[in-house]
């Protein structure tokens, strides 16, 4: 168990460029969850996977925000056209299965800055 | 939107039992009762969970009002390394077992 990891663990881009990350989870975890997360506020939830299967969009992943998780694997998270409002740490997290027990393991995110 | 009240801060000494108080009193009969912590610059992390009886574990228990409407996540003895904001959660059966994050309550452990 090597934990979830992101990559990369900073980034920082101009206002209107793209940019894109990358979540690895743990081998076999069969949910994959993003977050966005502000300072002082705790994560919001973005999406989530089963497999390969997006199962849910929040409301707050516009559509300049896509995500994927092909093979049922790693998954990335794609923002097109940045915006300054878009700083914020990503979070991914997995877990073994749906559920309400089951816990989420979260990586350490990935913070965007836009400048 | 996140059905629990914590409060915002608390402070504990180093090595003293502390009690996080969590509200949640729309709770139904199938929502579990989740705790998470997220220490300074990680991502967060799962503490415990239960659903009607008090829970113990390596890092803490959990114990759970009969009415279910509150709960209190208690560390015996905190340390440095517990200053953290620590998340109180229910998680619900038509949520699809995503976790919806309030406020949290941070916790300062002093020498």
């Amino acid at each position: 168990d090597t934990g979830v990891s992101q990559d990369p663990r900073h980034k920082i881009t101009k206002r209107g460029q793209n940019v894109t990350f990358r979540c690895d989870p743990i081998s076999e975890h069969n949910r994959l969850y993003w977050y966005r997360q502000t300072l002082g506020q705790g994560p919001e939830f973005l999406t989530y996977f089963q497999n390969e299967a997006q199962l849910e969009k929040s409301r707050l992943l516009s559509d300049r925000f896509s995500a994927e998780r092909p093979k049922g694997s790693f998954s990335t998270l794609e923002i097109q056209r940045t915006e300054q409002g878009d700083s914020a740490m990503y979070l991914c997290a997995s877990s073994p299965r749906g559920g309400l027990t089951s816990p989420l393991h979260f990586g350490n995110g990935t913070r965007l800055t836009v400048t | 939107d996140a059905k629990t009240t914590q409060p915002n801060s608390m402070e504990s000494n180093e090595e003293e039992p502390v009690h996080l108080p969590c509200n949640h009193s729309t709770i139904s009969g199938t929502d579990y009762i989740h705790w998470y912590r997220q220490l300074p610059s990680q991502g967060p992390e799962y503490v415990i969970h239960g659903l009607t009886s008090n829970v113990n574990n390596r890092m803490a228990s959990l114990a759970i009002a009969e009415d279910r409407k509150s709960s209190t996540l208690i560390l015996h003895r905190a340390t440095l390394r517990d200053a953290a904001v620590y998340y109180c959660i229910l998680r619900e059966d038509n949520q699809g077992g995503k976790l919806i994050f309030g406020q949290g309550t941070e916790l300062s452990v002093k020498p």
